[in-house]
């Protein structure tokens, strides 16, 4: 099966542009999960959803992030406006079954750049 | 979610077996203990996870401590294409918490 793809993989704007991260989760997993590692930092949890809902959006850093999953298939992370601060790698994952318990399958990431 | 500590890194030879240890002296009873790595430039991989039990699959085995404060990975033959960034886990929420893991090299 395919696996959790992630576009673009590379992303290079100016301070102050809109950038829109695009995951496609694997087909039929109705959980999807965003994180980030910003420079110098830990992997942390963003959000998830389970179908097009979110069911905890507890890590989205401010409200210049908006995470948006119509139709419960692929899920878009826009930044805008971004700032410095928000380079890093997003990670975007997805699960089956809602529950840890079974392993999440990652993307391989996007880096955004934000110069 | 438990706090778990790790080595920051660790080498290992090419063919031989590696422990990669885990302290998780928080965890509650109901929190399961996951395992991911990820290699350069991908994102993170899940290994493997246990409650109580030892556990065993195809990548590798880990190795639940009787009181559960502590476990280990264990790579039975380490190749060059396992040096990556070993994450242990524990909690018991959808959220996965990442600390800095163990970065193991491994020499041919």
């Amino acid at each position: 099966e395919a696996g959790v793809t992630q576009f673009p993989s590379h992303s290079v704007i100016e301070k102050g542009q809109t950038v829109t991260l695009r995951c496609d989760p694997i087909s039929g997993h109705d959980n999807l999960y965003w994180y980030r590692r910003v420079m110098g930092k830990e992997i942390k949890f963003l959000l998830h959803f389970v179908k097009e809902s979110k069911q905890d959006e507890s890590g989205m850093p401010n409200n210049r992030f908006l995470a948006e999953r119509t139709g419960g298939t692929y899920s878009t992370l826009k930044v805008q406006p971004a700032e410095l601060e928000d380079s890093g790698v997003y990670f975007c994952a997805s699960s089956q079954v809602q529950g840890w318990n079974y392993g999440y399958t990652f993307g391989s990431g996007t880096r955004l750049t934000v110069v | 979610d438990a706090k778990t500590t790790q080595p920051n890194s660790m080498e290992s030879n090419e063919e031989e077996p590696v422990h990669l240890p885990c302290n998780h002296s928080t965890i509650s009873g109901t929190d399961y203990i996951h395992w991911y790595r990820q290699l350069p430039s991908q994102g993170p991989e899940y290994v493997i996870h246990g409650l109580t039990s030892n556990v065993n699959n195809r990548m590798a085995s880990l190795a639940i401590a009787e009181d559960r404060k502590s476990s280990t990975l264990i790579l039975h033959r380490a190749t060059l294409r396992d040096a990556a960034v070993y994450y242990c886990i524990g909690g018991a929420t959808n959220k996965l918490i990442f600390g800095t893991g163990t970065l193991l090299a491994v020499q041919p």
